[in-house]
């Protein structure tokens, strides 16, 4: 399978502790974007890489959320001292060109 | 800043019926238009796009939409749907850029009677 990936699919936590999600994208693609979305909401962006470069991010990404790609290759996205309100399904998506390509998404759960 | 407006967030149809779910968007500046469908516990899969060119885009399943630039709209069409096609449907604008993230609406979960 060639597609994006995204691991765990399911992560239960409890508020405080910190969890950390990966993606690994589309082998040949240099564009890698992190979401979330909310119950019956549509997906919100929060942050962008470029190769390894981290060149966007958005209001949403709070100082307790940090993103890397070494390497430019996968990307993991962690959350430190996790609340409740981070409760949500948690996009990456790989691009080339306008086009983005989804993974399956981690749905987290904050007890 | 883009903003997309879904204003219908159910819609029931009998099989075999028409549909047509609405998008329209805001932007300054030229956009391009995407619609994402995802079945249930799946991933977002890319349904058809507007880029450049002719205004009506097809998709391989019998989908359409228009890119109406004086309505800002790109609504999306079927004339006769498939119980296959229930699924939550999100149109989404990009403005050009370095990037060129994707802004969503809130989706419409379209579900087909038999």
């Amino acid at each position: 399978d060639t597609g994006v990936s995204q691991d765990p699919r399911h992560k239960i936590t409890k508020r405080g502790q910190n969890v950390t999600f990966r993606c690994d994208p589309i082998s040949e693609h240099n564009r890698l974007y992190w979401y979330r979305q909310t119950l019956g909401q549509g997906p919100e962006f929060l942050t962008y890489f470029q190769n390894e470069a981290q060149l966007e991010k958005s209001r949403l990404l709070s100082d307790r959320f940090s993103a890397e790609r070494p390497k430019g290759s996968f990307s993991t996205l962690e959350i430190q001292r996790t609340e409740q309100g981070d409760s949500a399904m948690y996009l990456c998506a790989s691009g080339a060109g306008y086009e983005q390509f989804f993974g399956p998404g981690t749905r987290l759960t904050v007890l | 800043a883009q903003s997309v407006t879904q204003l219908d967030s159910q819609v029931p149809v009998f099989e075999e019926a028409p549909v047509e779910l609405r998008c329209n968007y805001s932007s300054s500046v030229s956009v391009y238009l995407f619609w994402y469908v995802q079945y249930p516990n799946q991933g977002l899969q890319l349904l058809l796009k507007y880029l450049s060119g002719s205004t009506l885009v097809e998709s391989i399943n019998g989908f359409e939409a228009e890119f109406n630039k004086s309505q800002t709209s790109f609504h999306l069409r079927k004339p006769s749907v498939h119980i296959s096609d229930t699924a939550e449907y999100f149109c989404a604008v990009s403005e050009p850029g370095s990037a060129r993230q994707l802004t969503f609406g809130s989706g419409t979960q379209l579900t087909v009677l038999p």
